[in-house]
């Protein structure tokens, strides 16, 4: 099955610093990858997706780009808010499975 | 997008009584919704998966006697937490996918169940 690797968190930065979340992912066939933010007490929102090699997503500042050959989706945000505080999952669908398969998340706290 | 409600968003209960989760999609039929249950600082573990008008799929170490899903129609879908245990506490979240199957998900606001 699919499977999905993520950085471990948590990660504390400074208001305005750059902000990368590894992620890097297991799947047969085209999968489509996806990152999801969860705010402190609230269900899953999708904050960005990319469904072919060399797509790049992107939403409210944060950007990933589905690379194949390196089967990575890296997240990354050039000058992070206080408002980004917030566990980040990364989550491949596609392939064999029908379900979507997540990381482990990452929590993310933002200083200001 | 696409949205859907989960209800209630809190319940404590007591322990040995059963609880009732909502899952609807408001504005698109979901053929098939999931059941995630989250453990704290831990990712989404799924549970099952919902069809409409069909017995649920559970996953591998979730009993199905416990957690009772039923998928009525094609905008709602129920959880229910049999005779419910302070183990069983924990941040509950389902999903609908609309007709089609495009892959992407639409996650409800997550139910905290806590157990006395």
């Amino acid at each position: 099955g699919n499977s999905v690797t993520q950085m471990e968190g948590p990660v504390t930065l400074s208001e305005e610093a750059f902000l990368t979340i590894n992620c890097t992912y297991t799947a047969t066939g085209y999968p489509s990858l996806f990152w999801y933010v969860q705010y402190p007490g609230e269900g899953l929102q999708l904050l960005l997706k990319a469904t072919k090699a060399d797509d790049k997503g992107s939403n409210k500042g944060f950007e990933a780009t589905y690379r194949k050959e390196t089967t990575s989706f890296h997240l990354e945000k050039g000058s992070v808010q206080v408002s980004d505080s917030a566990v980040y999952f990364c989550a491949v669908h596609g392939g064999s499975a029908r379900q979507l398969t997540f990381g482990s998340g990452t929590q993310l706290t933002v200083l200001p | 997008g696409a949205v859907v409600s989960q209800h209630p968003s809190r319940v404590i209960c007591k322990s040995g009584t059963s609880v009732k989760i909502e899952c609807r999609s408001l504005d698109f039929q979901a053929t098939t919704m999931f059941w995630y249950r989250q453990f704290p600082k831990q990712s989404l573990m799924l549970m099952a998966t919902s069809n409409e008008g069909s017995k649920a799929t559970y996953e591998q170490g979730v009993e199905k006697d416990k957690f009772l899903i039923n998928h009525a129609s094609l905008t709602l879908s129920t959880l229910t937490v049999t005779s419910a245990h302070p183990e069983d506490s924990s941040f509950y979240i389902c999903s609908a996918r609309e007709w089609g199957d495009t892959g992407e998900l639409f996650f409800g606001e997550g139910s905290r169940l806590t157990v006395l």
